[in-house]
């Protein structure tokens, strides 16, 4: 069974670009989540989508921030315009069902760097 | 609040010393659960384990061991005879029974297995 997979590896743009991350999680998964590290600090939640629903979107910093699931299968997150402090490395997780117990698992992270 | 924090940055122990890596936890909830994660230099987030606030007993897993005591609000990870393949970033993570799910995680530490 394939794993979480993100695309691109690493991008690397200049502060006002725009770039969009994507995320195919497991087949099967209803639940998708974006995390983020910056320099080195801790992993952050951004968001959570339950097939193609939006149901916490807390952390996400600012609204140049857009995450998208259309049909609830693959999400894209997209920074418009991205900013010095975005740089950092975005995860994407998914979990069959929800549940404090179930485990998320994790792709193998966008390394995003903004010049 | 919920937080999670693991003092130690980085270690550095030789091929076949012991070494535990720290993780001390904060939350309201009187049921949540904890993790660890391993993130190798491949990059991806690799589950090791979660563990439910009711379940107090110690666990091993081959070399793997995680000691959870509620008393001192720690979840520590030791591994016993480390291998050059144990270098990696070890994450410690909480989930809350509310909050959708998302993860709350330290900030890593970095451990390094010299031959």
């Amino acid at each position: 069974e394939a794993g979480v997979t993100q695309f691109p590896s690493h991008s690397v743009i200049e502060k006002g670009q725009t770039v969009t991350l994507r995320c195919d999680p497991i087949s099967g998964h209803d639940n998708l989540y974006w995390y983020r590290r910056v320099m080195g600090k801790e992993i952050k939640f951004l968001l959570h989508f339950v097939k193609e629903s939006k149901q916490d979107e807390s952390g996400m910093p600012n609204n140049r921030f857009l995450a998208e699931r259309t049909g609830g299968t693959y999400s894209t997150l997209k920074v418009q315009p991205a900013e010095l402090e975005d740089s950092g490395v975005y995860f994407c997780a998914s979990s069959p069902r929800q549940g404090a117990y179930n485990e998320q698992f994790f792709g193998p992270g966008t390394r995003l760097t903004v010049l | 609040a919920q937080k999670v924090t693991q003092a130690q940055t980085e270690i550095s122990v030789v091929e076949k010393e012991d070494v535990t890596l720290d993780c001390v936890y904060e939350t309201r909830d009187t049921t949540y659960y904890l993790f660890w994660y391993k993130q190798p230099p491949s990059g991806e987030l690799v589950f090791l384990i979660r563990r439910n606030s009711f379940d107090e007993q110690n666990e091993i897993s081959g070399r793997y061991s995680w000691n959870f005591q509620k008393s001192t609000s720690s979840f520590n990870f030791t591994i016993t005879a480390s291998q050059v393949v144990d270098s990696a970033v070890y994450f410690c993570a909480l989930r809350g029974s509310g909050g959708y799910n998302k993860l709350i995680f330290g900030a890593g530490t970095r451990l390094a297995v010299h031959p």
